[in-house]
């Protein structure tokens, strides 16, 4: 499809486990954005990248937190040493550019035990 | 701190019938905003976006009002359809000078009575 891809869908790991989400945006897509959303809640802001340079990185929770996308084209999350309280779900977004509309991904539902 | 806000958590219509959906929000520096649907285990779905300049876009079924005074955003969808049952997000960009990234409000439930 032409829509932002993410896998895996769900993962479920132990706490201290370290676990990394993919980002495939839509082709040509300069701008990708990666956001966390607690159950009933509105996805909130982790990082941005425009094509491979991470700009913005303010919404990252903690070092344990890390983002690439080394190609400018798919992005990875990484989160070390997980803890519980990261278990949500992880949205990654990609727009032409900067402020324009963002197409979301179905998400990753991380669940740590 | 800054926040984008709902008035209404939930709101139930008939099939049929119009639904509004309001928005406040906090930054007078936000010239970009946007609406979203999302419904249960899918990603946020883009409606519509209007830009500061404007005070009202249309598509189709959906109307998107702007009013920088009072700082609301409301989002009209005519003839409700049970496929409009889900979650409505509003964001907003946070001023010109922001990368982009969006900051979402906490959300309305729109439940659609056939």
């Amino acid at each position: 499809g032409a829509g932002v891809s993410q896998s895996p869908r769900y993962k479920v790991a132990k706490r201290g486990q370290d676990v990394a989400l993919r980002c495939d945006p839509i082709s040509g897509h300069v701008s990708l954005f990666w956001y966390q959303q607690a159950l009933g809640q509105g996805p909130e802001f982790l990082t941005y990248f425009q094509n491979e340079a991470q700009l913005d990185k303010s919404g990252l929770p903690s070092d344990r937190f890390f983002a690439e996308r080394p190609e400018g084209s798919v992005s990875t999350l990484k989160i070390q040493r997980t803890q519980q309280e990261d278990s949500a779900v992880y949205l990654c977004a990609s727009s032409l550019v900067g402020n324009q509309p963002q197409h979301f991904g179905d998400g990753t539902r991380l669940s740590i035990l | 701190g800054e926040s984008v806000g709902l008035h209404l958590p939930t709101l139930s219509v008939q099939e049929g019938d119009n639904s509004i959906i309001n928005c406040a929000y906090s930054n007078s520096a936000s010239d970009y905003f946007i609406w979203y649907k999302q419904e249960s285990g899918k990603g946020p779905q883009f409606i519509i976006d209007i830009r500061s300049n404007m005070d009202k876009r249309q598509g189709q079924r959906v109307t998107v009002l702007l009013n920088k005074t009072v700082k609301h955003l409301s989002l009209q969808i005519a003839a409700t359809q049970p496929g409009d049952s889900a979650v409505y997000f509003c964001a907003e960009n946070g001023g010109s000078g922001n990368t982009g990234k969006l900051i979402f409000g906490q959300g309305t439930t729109l439940q659609v009575k056939p």
